[in-house]
């Protein structure tokens, strides 16, 4: 079975510094997908950036960026110059291919961003 | 803004009463996927539709059933309600064999 752990249950971070949300995963899968999501406080999933695990660049998507380290089965999500609309809840995924299958999403960790 | 729409945004029913909860995909996506978010929980996985038929299920009982149309929209069926079904639920749709998927705004349940 998947596992996605989120040991982080709130951050904060001054606006326009950077701040990393952690995420680790257990998986048997030769082949899965790992996704970070942004869910304001209207519900809605805002979906930031994905990572193959065949991929061998770190994904990177304007100001996030993902830092896949295989070995250790970690995907954290890096967040540069934060911005005030940057506080959400953020939530770690991961799916069983390739493709966006039975994802199993972590219990999220919430960023609040200080003026 | 995605194209995802679901319908109703909020809900109240009465424990044992049965919802029909429904999800309009983007536009050329044929994939459908429901997830429960209980409160302060990250989403869990309910089902997959694909081209009108079930494709992969998550830990729910069988009292949760779905339905996929042409159209490809979806409607997430829950029969006798219990008050541990009160949470979010959210419907994402993706074509099948790529990774992006888009959410809705999704549906508040609450059973009292």
């Amino acid at each position: 079975a998947q596992k996605i752990t989120q040991t982080q249950p709130g951050m904060f971070v001054q606006e326009k510094e950077a701040v990393t949300l952690d995420c680790t995963y257990d998986t048997s899968d030769q082949s899965y997908g790992l996704f970070w999501y942004k869910q304001p406080s209207s519900g809605e999933m805002i979906f930031l950036i994905y990572q193959g695990s065949y991929d061998e660049q770190n994904a990177t998507e304007g100001r996030y960026s993902l830092n896949f380290q295989k070995a250790r089965k970690s995907a954290n999500l890096v967040i540069s110059a934060s911005q005030l609309g940057d506080s959400a809840m953020y939530f770690c995924a991961m799916s069983h291919s390739g493709g966006y299958q039975k994802v199993t999403f972590g219990i999220g960790t919430k960023l609040q961003v200080i003026p | 803004e995605t194209g995802v729409t679901q319908s109703p945004t909020h809900l109240i029913k009465t424990r044992g009463q049965q919802v029909t909860l429904r999800c309009s995909s983007q536009s050329g996506h044929n994939t459908v996927s429901w997830y429960q978010q209980a409160l302060g929980q990250g989403p869990q996985f309910i089902f997959q539709y694909y081209r009108e038929e079930e494709n992969g299920r998550g830990n729910f009982p069988p009292r949760f059933s779905g339905l996929q149309f042409p159209n490809y929209s979806s409607e997430l069926n829950v029969n006798a309600l219990e008050l541990d079904d009160s949470a979010l639920y959210l419907c994402a749709s993706s074509l099948q064999g790529y990774t992006e998927a888009f959410f809705g705004q999704g549906t508040r349940l609450t059973v009292v």
